[in-house]
């Protein structure tokens, strides 16, 4: 079955950075898009870009485009989310989130890694 | 961006009811349009998918419908395990959109 297994929470300081990973199995690591969507405390999704499974590709969020940088390593099925310059506001869970049939709809999700924003 | 718009943002029902959500996109989507429900400290779940087909293990009572513009999310009888929140979203370009959320409650 397909499993997206993401790291564990982080905390950081502002102005850190956080690298988050996203390690899949059950299906062709080299088939499928990943996206990365993260959610505030009580707020909706937020959509933060893709990646294609080489790594070769990518499209990001104006809000994220200059601070963000998704990147794979196909040897091991991983999907890893960079976000840099961290304020308060991006104290969120972070998911990385796979298509099925339709590519754009999010059938399978990682379980979410919580990063928190504080000094 | 494509905007997208829920309403209501709140909804209380019984055991039973009738609900419809609705989502509004800012410029047309055509069918690109999928429906997510979530519960408190969980991942979210499509339910539906190209506005109208029911994803795969999905109860029947969830239903889309809607082209272009306009879009609605029914539960024909809600159970007690549907309280949740609903989420639409728009997959018409790949600068994906989320609508705000329906907060579904037991009235």
């Amino acid at each position: 079955q397909v499993q997206l297994v993401q790291s564990g929470a982080d905390v950081k300081n502002p102005g850190a950075s956080v690298k988050v990973s996203c390690t899949t199995s059950g299906y062709m690591f080299t088939t499928y898009f990943m996206h990365w969507v993260r959610q505030a405390p009580g707020q909706s999704l937020e959509w933060m870009g893709i990646i294609n499974p080489s790594g070769t590709s990518t499209t990001y969020a104006e809000k994220f485009w200059n601070r963000v940088t998704m990147t794979t390593d196909t040897s091991t099925s991983t999907v890893y989310m960079e976000l840099r310059n961290l304020r308060s506001e991006d104290t969120a869970v972070y998911y990385c989130a796979r298509g099925g049939d339709e590519p754009n709809s999010f059938e399978y999700w990682g379980q979410g890694t919580l990063v928190t924003v504080s000094s | 961006d494509i905007q997208m718009t829920q309403s209501p943002s709140s909804l209380s029902a019984s055991v039973g009811d009738r609900v419809t959500i609705t989502c509004r996109a800012s410029q047309s989507i055509s069918s690109y349009l999928n429906w997510y429900q979530q519960k408190p400290g969980k991942v979210p779940n499509l339910l539906i998918y190209a506005a109208s087909s029911l994803q795969s293990g999905v109860p029947s009572r969830f239903s889309g419908s809607g082209s272009g513009t306009d879009f609605t999310l029914t539960i024909s009888s809600l159970q007690p395990e549907d309280f949740a929140t609903y989420f639409c979203q728009q997959s018409y370009i790949t600068l994906i959109t989320f609508g705000q959320g329906t907060r579904l409650e037991i009235k």
